[in-house]
């Protein structure tokens, strides 16, 4: 089955400054989706990419989808306190999810 | 707002005993999947219940199974518990055909001893 793989696993931020996790695989994606996981709570629905070369903006959120549909990323501008938690990606084939083991965000303030 | 709900939130439980946990999904929704979530990892994916039938099955032994129920509602059962079955439990909801991202409920963390 396809598997995706997140780096950074963690990631230590100023409140200000940016922040990117990168999610790629070894092969060709039909779609990834964007999940975040607050501390103790559950992964909620961000965004769900299926062209190729795809870029999406939700405020200060930036997802893009790479040309060979095999990376995608997450980039958040200015980081702030309430951005905290764990990003996931995932791609679903017939209804089946895959998930990475997530990229942790702690934001100094 | 009549997102996906579960119960219990929290269960603790003996090796070698059975759980079932329960999930409502979101009004409109009608197919269930389930996850498991160890500590500092990702969701991993259980099986998924459509139309009252089993559709996709994750890497999980027959320990694990679940039902689909008449109003879309599902159970999660785990018989012979292990220590290793400690995670939390969640569990998903969709609308059948439509790709898009699922909508997850809070959860049942269970804790075997």
């Amino acid at each position: 089955g396809q598997q995706v793989m997140q780096i950074p696993q963690y990631q230590h931020v100023q409140e200000g400054e940016d922040f990117t996790t990168y999610c790629n695989s070894s092969t060709t994606l039909s779609n990834i989706q964007w999940y975040k996981q607050r501390p103790g709570g559950h992964p909620v629905f961000l965004i769900q990419l299926v062209k190729s070369g795809e870029v999406k903006k939700q405020k200060r959120l930036t997802f893009q989808f790479g040309e060979a549909k095999k990376n995608s990323s997450l980039h958040i501008t200015a980081t702030q306190t309430t951005d905290v938690g764990t990003y996931f990606c995932a791609v679903t084939n017939a209804g089946k999810s895959t998930f990475g083991d997530g990229t942790t965000l702690t934001v100094k303030p | 707002d009549a997102g996906v709900t579960q119960s219990p939130t929290h269960l603790i439980k003996t090796r070698g005993q059975q759980v079932t946990l329960r999930c409502s999904p979101k009004s409109g929704h009608d197919t269930v999947s389930w996850y498991q979530q160890a500590l500092g990892q990702g969701p991993q994916f259980i099986f998924q219940y459509y139309e009252e039938e089993e559709r996709q099955r994750g890497n999980f032994p027959d320990r694990f199974s679940g039902h689909q129920f008449p109003n879309y509602s599902s159970e999660l059962n785990v018989n012979a518990l292990l220590l290793g079955d400690s995670a939390l439990y969640l569990c998903a909801s969709s609308f059948f055909g439509l790709a898009h991202g699922y909508t997850f409920g809070s959860g049942t963390r269970l804790t075997v001893v």
